[in-house]
């Protein structure tokens, strides 16, 4: 099967830093990938995305890097606050069907 | 409101005894999905369907079985739960599978004794 990872299982940073999540993904035929972030209780909720033929795409606060030679994938978060704490998942598309990685918790200290 | 519905959120029940959680969304999407989710494994897709009557096995579709009637809904079917099975599912749609990002329901936790 597809194997998506993190570098990082628990990520903590200061309240007003920016913060980087990465990913290493396995297919290099994967054309989508997409970040998400879930909140404890809740289900995985849409940051932002990407597709194959770019390698960066910015959102409000968030920025998401494709380096498809290496196979890497990492989300870039702005001036951090404390509602970013949660655990944050990268996600690829290899036809059909999505892989995610095992994800990455983001603390976020005052 | 756009939504993604999964019903119980929450089951506790025993080997062997067939269950069905329901998925259901208002948005009109013809992607739809179930995955699992684990502690370590994140979530791994269980069964997709691309429309009505079209659904595909995803990377763990072993003791499931899913089904697509309507466009609204996707319920998931555990005919004979067994206790590795126990785990938090989620169900999630979107418009086209193509650079569309799924939406998700909140969740659905089984416990299979």
């Amino acid at each position: 099967g597809e194997s998506v990872g993190l570098h990082l299982p628990t990520l903590s940073v200061q309240e007003g830093d920016n913060s980087i999540i990465n990913c290493a993904y396995s297919n290099s035929a994967s054309d989508y990938f997409i970040w998400y972030k879930q909140e404890s209780g809740k289900g995985p909720q849409f940051i932002i995305d990407i597709r194959s033929n770019m390698d960066k795409r910015q959102g409000q606060r968030v920025t998401v890097l494709l380096n498809k030679t290496v196979k890497h994938l990492s989300l870039q978060i702005a001036a951090t606050q404390p509602g970013d704490s949660a655990v944050y998942f990268c996600a690829e598309r290899n036809l059909n069907k999505f892989y995610f990685g095992s994800g990455t918790k983001l603390n976020v200290k005052p | 409101e756009a939504q993604v519905t999964q019903n119980p959120r929450y089951l506790i029940t025993v080997t062997g005894k067939k269950l069905t959680v329901t998925c259901s969304q208002n948005m009109n999407h013809e992607y739809m999905s179930w995955y699992r989710q684990d502690p370590g494994l994140g979530l791994r897709q269980i069964y997709y369907s691309m429309n009505v009557e079209v659904t595909d096995k995803g990377d763990v579709p072993e003791g499931y079985k899913v089904s697509r009637k309507e466009k609204r809904n996707f319920p998931l079917i555990l005919e004979s739960p067994s206790p590795n099975q126990t785990s938090l599912y989620f169900c999630a749609s979107s418009n086209r599978v193509n650079n569309q990002p799924q939406h998700f329901g909140d969740g659905t936790r089984l416990s299979i004794l």
